[in-house]
């Protein structure tokens, strides 16, 4: 069975470093087939593509976050890191890894919200 | 980018209804569209992935269809459990992008 499960800090301040963790079982993040994408969610609103991580360790992030955005993966702990800088209040939102095997996200986990505030 | 323009942003249908939703890319995207549904207080589950292929156990009362630049999302006859956010995002080009989002709702 495929899961994903995101993991990392219910409240930062503005200006911290947001880092979250999505670890995956079922699947080989060595697989060529498969990558593992973050996507956030901020309140009523709609989903919004983060970053992805292919299985050759090359990465893609969204235009606007670009500067900020990190991603990272420890195949042997079968763990995908993200970590976004300056964090503000309107990065409040839920966070998502979702795997990506070959076109679509297919297995996404259950989320973590994420509140910046001082 | 390429920005994906979904309609309408929310609709109301009866039980039973046929639902139809638009996905506009900006640049042509061949048939790189898949389709997600986000019910309340969930995480979004993939329903239709290269335009138009259905993922294994979704019901045959979704359905989606285009190519290039403009594409459909159908529920053939609308059921409560339907009730949902839905989602287009293009693969054809990275970054990957989404739509912003079809609430539909029960009349």
């Amino acid at each position: 069975q495929v899961t994903l499960k995101e993991s990392g800090p219910v409240l930062v301040k503005p200006t911290e470093t947001l880092t979250l963790t999505c670890t995956v079982s079922g699947f080989s993040l060595s697989n060529a087939r498969m990558g593992v994408s973050w996507i956030r969610q901020p309140p009523g609103k709609a989903l919004e593509w983060l970053a992805h991580i292919f299985s050759n360790d090359e990465k893609s992030y969204t235009t606007s976050l670009k500067s900020r955005l990190t991603i990272s993966k420890d195949t042997s702990k079968s763990q995908v890191v993200l970590t976004m800088i300056n964090m503000d209040p309107v990065d409040t939102a839920t966070y998502y890894c979702a795997r990506n095997y070959l076109v679509a996200m297919d297995v996404w986990g259950q989320g973590t919200t994420v509140t910046v505030s001082s | 980018d390429v920005q994906m323009t979904q309609s309408p942003s929310s609709l109301s249908a009866s039980v039973g209804d046929r639902v139809t939703i638009t996905c506009q890319a900006s640049q042509g995207i061949s048939n790189s569209l898949n389709w997600y549904q986000q019910k309340p207080g969930e995480a979004p589950n993939l329903l239709i992935y290269g335009a138009s292929n259905l993922k294994t156990g979704v019901p045959s009362r979704f359905r989606g269809s285009g190519s290039g630049t403009d594409f459909t999302f159908t529920i053939s006859s609308l059921q409560p459990e339907d009730i949902a956010t839905y989602y287009c995002q293009q693969f054809d080009d990275l970054p990957l992008t989404f739509g912003g989002g079809t609430k539909v709702e029960i009349k």
